[in-house]
């Protein structure tokens, strides 16, 4: 069956630019994440959704991020005013009870 | 203190060796534990749920220590296909669909 996917696969921009990331989880998935992870480094978790609510938005990095999910499926990701440091794969997961996180192949974010 | 302490490594191991990998964590609450491996420049994947009584699928070993809160993954008869980064994962109790805490990381490397 389909697995969790994301595009674009990669996105390059300019700082100060604005991005939107997607996530398709897999279908019936209540519970959705997102993480990123910089070139070596563990992931960093950012936020949470259980049905369209955010439980959990502590990792979000600053007031620039943001992320919504609607009818409890597919999530957008968005990053305002994007900074140098914001460069990473931003990696999207998703889950249901008695299953494990599924990941998506992720985004790879470059700002130049 | 970061929820989940690894040693990042690098592992390097001749094939057919045995390798062990060591993970603390902080929350004595925690419920569920997990590792995942990560090949270079993929997604995390689900290797194993750790259960309180240790398990094992085929050449890998999992244990855990509730009370010193430590977590174990062993590797016998290494193959080069084990080279990737081996993340520690736990939940801790509350939702069954909260957050997952990872690792950094370990990696592991197995050369002819």
């Amino acid at each position: 069956g389909a697995g969790v996917s994301q595009s674009p696969s990669n996105k390059v921009t300019e700082k100060g630019k604005d991005v939107e990331l997607r996530c398709d989880p897999i279908s019936g998935h209540t519970a959705l994440y997102w993480y990123r992870q910089s070139l070596g480094q563990g992931l960093e978790f950012l936020i949470y959704f259980q049905g369209n609510s955010a439980p959990d938005k502590s990792g979000l990095p600053s007031d620039r991020f943001s992320a919504e999910r609607t009818g409890g499926s597919v999530s957008t990701l968005t990053i305002q005013r994007t900074q140098q440091e914001d460069s990473a794969v931003y990696l999207c997961a998703s889950r249901t009870v008695g299953n494990e996180q599924f990941f998506g192949p992720g985004t790879r974010l470059t700002v130049l | 203190r970061k929820e989940v302490e690894q040693d990042p490594g690098p592992f390097n191991v001749p094939e057919g060796a045995t390798v062990a990998f060591n993970c603390t964590y902080s929350n004595s609450a925690s419920q569920s534990f997990f590792w995942y491996r990560q090949d270079c420049r993929k997604e995390p994947k689900l290797l194993m749920s750790v259960y309180s009584s240790g398990n094992e699928d085929g050449r890998f070993t999992a244990q855990l220590n509730r009370a010193s809160q430590y977590i174990s993954l062993l590797i016998r008869d290494s193959k080069l296909s084990d080279s990737a980064t081996y993340l520690c994962v736990v939940k801790n109790r509350g939702s069954t669909l909260g957050r997952l805490y990872f690792g950094r990381g370990t990696q592991l490397t197995v050369w002819p």
